[in-house]
């Protein structure tokens, strides 16, 4: 079976910083790793995705991940964060096309002027 | 882009009566369909998966004569929350994978209180 692990449940920042929210994954066979936010009272909206070949990973809204596989990681990065960052973060995991995603805890990231 | 709705957004109903929740892809074609709820402040969990023209496959716990689901076409996935109690408010959310992609989308969610 495959787990997420989210390690950080909060994590606030100061506009311009630069932040990392990190992701954890189990599993014994390859996987297809995603990250996904979440404004209040909507659905999900993917910032990106990894199903293979280079190990970082660009999104959109200038979000980027990197895949560790030694570490079984996927931390998200973006190295200026905005006010409108502000919402809850997921990672997933999934193994394999058309199979279910399993969903880390999720992180709020909450960013200060 | 892909998009997915729901239908309704929002719905209060008394305990005891039926609720049926809507998902829809509107551009695009869905073999598979994801139905999840979330907690206040919590994760997405996943409660079944919706295949079109046939039965749901539920995740353990989840009760399928509670919850029933049918993907009648490859567009439309339905969720009814049978004989709700207070305990089934919750923020309900499905998604869609589309035909051969590695993505699903996901609709803005229904937010469901049963009084």
């Amino acid at each position: 079976a495959q787990s997420v692990t989210q390690l950080d449940s909060q994590v606030p920042v100061f506009e311009e910083a630069p932040v990392e929210l990190r992701c954890n994954y189990s599993s014994s066979v390859s996987v297809y790793l995603f990250w996904y936010v979440q404004y209040p009272n909507q659905g999900l909206q993917l910032l990106l995705k990894y199903l293979s070949g280079s190990t970082l990973v660009k999104g959109i809204n200038g979000f980027e991940a990197e895949f560790n596989k030694s570490q079984t990681s996927f931390h998200l990065r973006k190295p200026s964060v905005h006010i409108s960052d502000t919402a809850e973060y997921f990672c997933a995991v999934s193994v394999r096309r058309g199979f279910k995603t399993i969903f880390g805890a999720g992180t709020r990231l909450f960013v200060k002027a | 882009g892909a998009v997915v709705s729901q239908h309704p957004s929002r719905v209060i109903c008394k305990s005891g009566t039926s609720v049926k929740i809507e998902c829809r892809s509107l551009d695009f074609q869905a073999t598979t369909m994801f139905w999840y709820r979330q907690f206040p402040k919590q994760s997405l969990m996943l409660m079944a998966t919706s295949n079109e023209g046939s039965k749901a496959t539920y995740e353990q716990g989840v009760e399928k004569d509670k919850f029933l689901i049918n993907h009648a076409s490859l567009t439309l996935s339905t969720l009814t929350v049978t004989s709700a109690h207070p305990e089934d408010s919750s923020f309900y959310i499905c998604s869609a994978l589309p035909i051969g992609s590695y993505e699903q989308y996901f609709g803005p969610g229904t937010r469901l209180t049963v009084t």
